[in-house]
């Protein structure tokens, strides 16, 4: 069963450009959630989808921005990037999500803004 | 204070030596991860537990849900278990996957 993949794993961008990462579930799994993790504040959850739907949000600006297609596979978007963007950007997928779901973690994608 | 505590933050320890990593939290939780992180960047998980106690080879993770706390044990430990240990919880006002994470402990095993 493939694991939880994510695209690209590197990419360095400029400010003010926007970025887009992929990640695609193990299948069956309904749920993604996608984190960023920065040297200064750690590992901080962004957003969760289950079935297309926004099920949580994290407390960052609307810059951040996500979607879950019917597919499971979802996609974050960052606009109008800034240096403090930098970072590694990880996204979990589960069953179902909620108490009871276990995570399984992609490898990451590191996300470098000049 | 954050709301997940994990203590120590650096740990250095000789191989076979047993380890312990504590996690304190301080909402009410419907679940705990103990999650390892190795330095290319993935993530595993380790456990979820929501009470007593889970045991997966040489790992133990123990939760007292009354104290607001949580261990993780490593027993024989060796050099491969070098890593980042994060303790995560789910606290139980929200839904989904919403983790709230500690800051990790930074483990170095001496062969």
């Amino acid at each position: 069963k493939a694991g939880v993949t994510q695209t690209p794993r590197y990419l360095i961008k400029t400010r003010g450009q926007q970025v887009t990462l992929s990640c695609s579930p193990i299948s069956g799994h309904r749920s993604v959630s996608w984190y960023q993790q920065t040297p200064g504040q750690g590992l901080q959850f962004l957003f969760e989808y289950f079935s297309e739907t926004q099920r949580n949000k994290g407390n960052f600006p609307g810059r951040f921005s996500g979607r879950q297609f019917s597919n499971s596979r979802s996609e974050m978007n960052v606009s109008t990037l800034e240096l403090g963007d930098s970072a590694l950007y990880l996204c979990a997928s589960s069953l179902e999500g909620g108490a009871s779901g276990e995570l399984f973690f992609g490898e990451g994608s590191r996300l470098t803004v000049l | 204070k954050n709301e997940v505590e994990q203590s120590p933050q650096n740990l250095t320890a000789q191989e076979e030596e047993f380890i312990t990593i504590n996690c304190s939290y301080s909402v009410g939780i419907s679940a705990l991860h103990w999650l390892q992180q190795h330095p290319g960047g993935g993530i595993v998980s380790l456990f979820m537990l929501s009470s007593g106690k889970k045991k997966h080879g040489r790992l133990i993770a123990t939760i007292n849900i009354q104290e607001k706390h949580s261990s993780l044990h490593i027993t024989a430990s060796h050099p491969r278990d070098s890593a980042v240990y994060i303790c995560a919880v789910k606290s139980r006002e929200t839904s989904g996957s919403r983790l709230t994470f500690g800051e990790g402990t930074q483990l170095t095993v001496n062969p």
